[in-house]
């Protein structure tokens, strides 16, 4: 079955600072990639997804990349703000109605 | 407009009890979904609906756990004989139609606590 992964638990930028985060998939028949963001106390918030007929697209200060070839997406957040600051999922998932697999999420901290 | 309620937002139980927690999706959602979320964790998949009828419920961990969807919208998770290692967060979540490639859209959860 498919397992996600992040390749950091926490991360601390400088507010202002580009953020990058990333995460690894292992099926290769994933086809569909969204990032969560989740702040205390709170569910998952949409932030964008992306199909596997895309390697990049891009919403309001966030792009997300998918590298198929190494199983690898990351989420760029440009001049992080203070309320960037949350825990970040990916979750990949194939069609034919499959669940959406989640990674253990990136604690993103924005130092003022 | 309005998102995915959950109801109650934390409950507190004794081992052995029994539990509902209920979910109310978007308007006009057809698929919804059941997680659980421990701490430090991402969410793992429980169940998901279509309609009434349960399209997947590969994710229960056994047979305590159960849910429901009798009229296609409002859900309810049951879980009987609670044990302490049920205590987690109960997300729920709701797509338009079935189907991976839609996007779910989350509620903001039910926080169990087994004591």
């Amino acid at each position: 079955g498919e397992s996600v992964g992040l390749h950091l638990p926490t991360l601390s930028v400088q507010e202002g600072d580009n953020s990058i985060i990333n995460c690894a998939y292992s099926n290769s028949a994933s086809d569909y990639f969204i990032w969560y963001k989740q702040e205390s106390g709170k569910g998952p918030q949409f932030i964008i997804d992306i199909r596997s007929n895309m390697d990049k697209r891009q919403g309001q200060r966030v792009t997300v990349l998918l590298n198929k070839t190494v199983k690898h997406l990351s989420l760029q957040i440009a001049a992080t703000q203070p309320g960037d600051s949350a825990v970040y999922f990916c979750a990949a998932a194939s069609s034919g109605n499959t669940p959406l697999v989640f990674g253990k999420g990136t604690r993103l901290s924005v130092i003022a | 407009g309005a998102g995915v309620s959950q109801t109650p937002s934390n409950k507190v139980t004794e081992k052995g009890k029994y539990v509902e927690l209920r979910c109310d999706p978007i308007s006009g959602h057809t698929a919804l979904y059941w997680y659980r979320q421990s701490l430090g964790q991402g969410p793992e998949f429980l169940i998901y609906f279509q309609g009434t009828g349960a399209a997947d419920d590969s994710g229960l961990p056994n047979d305590r756990f159960f849910a429901v969807r009798p009229e296609g919208s409002v859900s309810t998770l049951k879980i009987q004989r609670t044990e302490r290692g049920d205590s987690a967060v109960y997300l729920c979540a709701s797509s338009l139609v079935q189907g991976a490639l839609e996007t779910q859209y989350f509620g903001p959860g039910t926080r169990l606590l087994v004591l």
